[in-house]
Order: structure tokens, then sequence, then C-alpha cells
């Protein structure tokens, strides 16, 4: 069964500084990963989706990659600013399942 | 607008009560899924549906019931028997249980259920 991890659990950032977020999983025959943003009492927006067949999607300041083999994909911010504080989740997707959730890393961006 | 809408916001349950939350969905999606949110935690998968009149356990379906009756509404009764219900629960829809983009899933914006 998928299990997927995100490290750390939350992060603590001055604004403008470049940050990774790590998510792993344990199967790689994945068809694809998908990066969610949250925002506290809210409900998930997605952000990126990348395709087992590719390895980063760039979306303005943020660059996701995926490597498959490894069973990892990051999550890169760039120039971070106090609106990007938010809980950060991957989630991924192996067949005729739903998606497969980790427990998020809560990012805290400091003016 | 284009969207999920759960209803209500917050939600208060007496001992031995049963409950249902409502989600709604006009983005013509077939796929239709309830997570359930403690805090710390990530969202653990109820009950999902892909089709109309066809639904499917997810890991934490005891206590819980669901019904598909129409592609639009998907609602979540918490049953008596879920003895610890207090949570965030997030409603989502997607185009399927496909890859690419029509597996992308779009979610409400949450009920929270608290006990009396």
């Amino acid at each position: 069964k998928q299990e997927v991890t995100q490290i750390p659990a939350a992060l603590s950032v001055p604004e403008g500084e470049n940050l990774v977020l790590n998510c792993s999983f344990t199967d790689s025959a994945i068809y694809n990963l998908q990066w969610f943003r949250q925002d506290p009492g809210k409900g998930l927006t997605s952000l990126l989706l990348i395709q087992s067949s590719q390895r980063e999607q760039t979306s303005g300041r943020l660059n996701a990659s995926l490597d498959k083999s490894s069973g990892r994909s990051t999550l890169y911010i760039a120039a971070s600013q106090p609106g990007d504080s938010a809980t950060y989740l991957c989630a991924t997707y192996s067949g005729n399942t739903p998606l497969v959730f980790g427990k998020g890393t809560r990012l805290s961006v400091i003016a | 607008d284009g969207g999920i809408t759960q209803s209500p916001k917050y939600l208060f349950r007496k001992e031995g009560q049963n409950v249902t939350l409502s989600c709604e969905q006009n983005l013509n999606h077939d796929a239709m899924y309830w997570y359930r949110q403690d805090p710390g935690q990530g969202l653990r998968l109820i009950y999902y549906s892909q089709i109309v009149n066809d639904f499917q356990k997810g890991d934490i379906a005891e206590g819980y019931s669901v019904s598909r009756e129409k592609k639009e509404s998907f609602p979540l009764t918490v049953t008596s028997a879920q003895k610890n219900p207090t949570a965030f629960y997030l409603c989502a829809s997607s185009g399927g249980l496909a890859g690419g983009r029509k597996n992308i899933q779009y979610f409400g914006a949450g009920t929270r259920l608290s006990v009396l």
C-alpha cells in the first residue's frame, strides 16, 4: 500500500528565502504526483500536477520535480513571501484508486 | 461560478444523533470524495464515488454512510456509531479516476463538526 511522507512537518523561514519542501513515496509505480496548498480552516487548492513521464512542472515562483526511481518529489518556492504561509501537501495517484496524501508541511514565512 | 459547495460550515452533534453534511458540485465531475482531517494529520479517505449510484469505502468508513443519487451531490451522514466524530470534513471532486489532469481534485471549503 502506498505511503506518502513529508518532512519536515513544519518549517519557518525569513521572507525572501528560497526553500524546498520534500515528499517521498514508497511505491514508485505512480501515474502522477500532485502538490496542494491548504490555508488554515480552508479546503485544499491544487498547485501543480506532474505526470509520471515528466521530470518537473513550473507555475510562477513554484517548481515541482519528480524522481520516480528514488520515490521523491520536491516543491521549490523561490523568493518566499508571507502570503506563502500555509500547509503544503503532496499526493500520489497510482491507478484506479483515489489519491494518497502526505500529512503536509506547515510553512511560515516571517516578514 | 463553478465549484464545490459544502454546508454547513460549522455543525454540532448531540450524542446519539445522526448528522448529514452536504456536498454539491457544478463542475460536471464524475468522481466525488469525502475526507476527514484531524489536527496535525493528513487527509483520510472516508468514501468515494466514481459514478452515480455507486460508491466505495475508503480507509475509515466505519460510522459513516453516503449516497450518490445525483451526479452533483454526495452527502455524508455521520452516524451515532462514529464515537469520535469531531474533525474537519472535506469534500472533493475530479473528472474521474483516470490519469492526467482529469485526476486533479477540487475541494470544498470544509465543514467543521463538533460534539456537544
